[in-house]
């Protein structure tokens, strides 16, 4: 089974609008990385945020984790068309140090021009 | 372009034949995992590489499953006896020192 649970599963919101999609996980971490999808496509590693960090920032991205909930949420401001995906949250478990990853089912994000 | 690269990006078979998949991950890279990705779900961790040790490998990865990294380097991962249950997407992502990892397109295979 999935480590992290992605909500909603899916979002459609107009370009410029804010998205916001949540990631909940089960076990305790070592960090938390967000991850964007093309359709049919590889991953592109989008943030890292340790499991120490309670907030992070890169350009329109804003992620921020809560380990007592066990929880993380990514804040993508003033989207664009381009930004029309599926966002996956990875969870590195504490009781590994092999750095693999453990993904939820994604959120699939439309961004409507 | 040096990232990870997998070949082939498409693999359509009849069930029963055996498919090999190849991974380059990014050259300095020590680590090299395997993930299988269907469709609308999320990557499922099937085994991992440090150098040309195979660390770490799944319960999804049944004994018609086989990985290698002969030389720390390019991997390889074969799948025996096909069967429709294998279809899927399989991506390659390479780290240092397994934080961020860097993920090549995929291949994707369907059983027929």
């Amino acid at each position: 089974s999935q480590q992290g649970e992605e909500d909603p599963q899916a979002l459609s919101i107009q370009e410029g609008e804010n998205a916001t999609m949540n990631c909940s996980y089960k076990t305790s971490i070592n960090n938390l990385q967000w991850y964007r999808q093309n359709s049919g496509r590889g991953l592109v590693h989008l943030i890292l945020i340790r499991s120490n960090e309670r907030e992070k920032h890169s350009g329109r991205l804003r992620v921020t984790l809560d380990t007592s909930k066990k929880s993380s949420s990514l804040l993508i401001t003033a989207s664009r068309a381009a930004d029309t995906a599926s966002y996956f949250c990875a969870t590195d478990s504490l009781n590994t140090n092999a750095g693999k990853s453990t993904f939820g089912d994604g959120t699939t994000l439309t961004v409507k021009p | 372009d040096t990232g990870v690269s997998q070949d082939p990006r498409h693999k359509i078979t009849k069930r029963g034949q055996n498919v090999t998949f190849r991974c380059d991950p990014i050259s300095e890279h020590n680590r090299l995992y395997w993930y299988r990705q269907t469709l609308g779900q999320g990557p499922e961790f099937l085994t991992y590489f440090q150098n040309e040790a195979q660390l770490e490998k799944s319960r999804l990865l049944s004994d018609r499953f086989s990985a290698e990294r002969p030389k720390g380097s390019f991997s390889t991962l074969e799948i025996q006896r096909t069967e429709q249950g294998d279809s899927a997407m399989y991506l390659c992502a390479s780290s240092l020192r397994g934080v961020e990892q860097y993920f090549g397109p995929g291949t994707r295979l369907t059983v027929t």
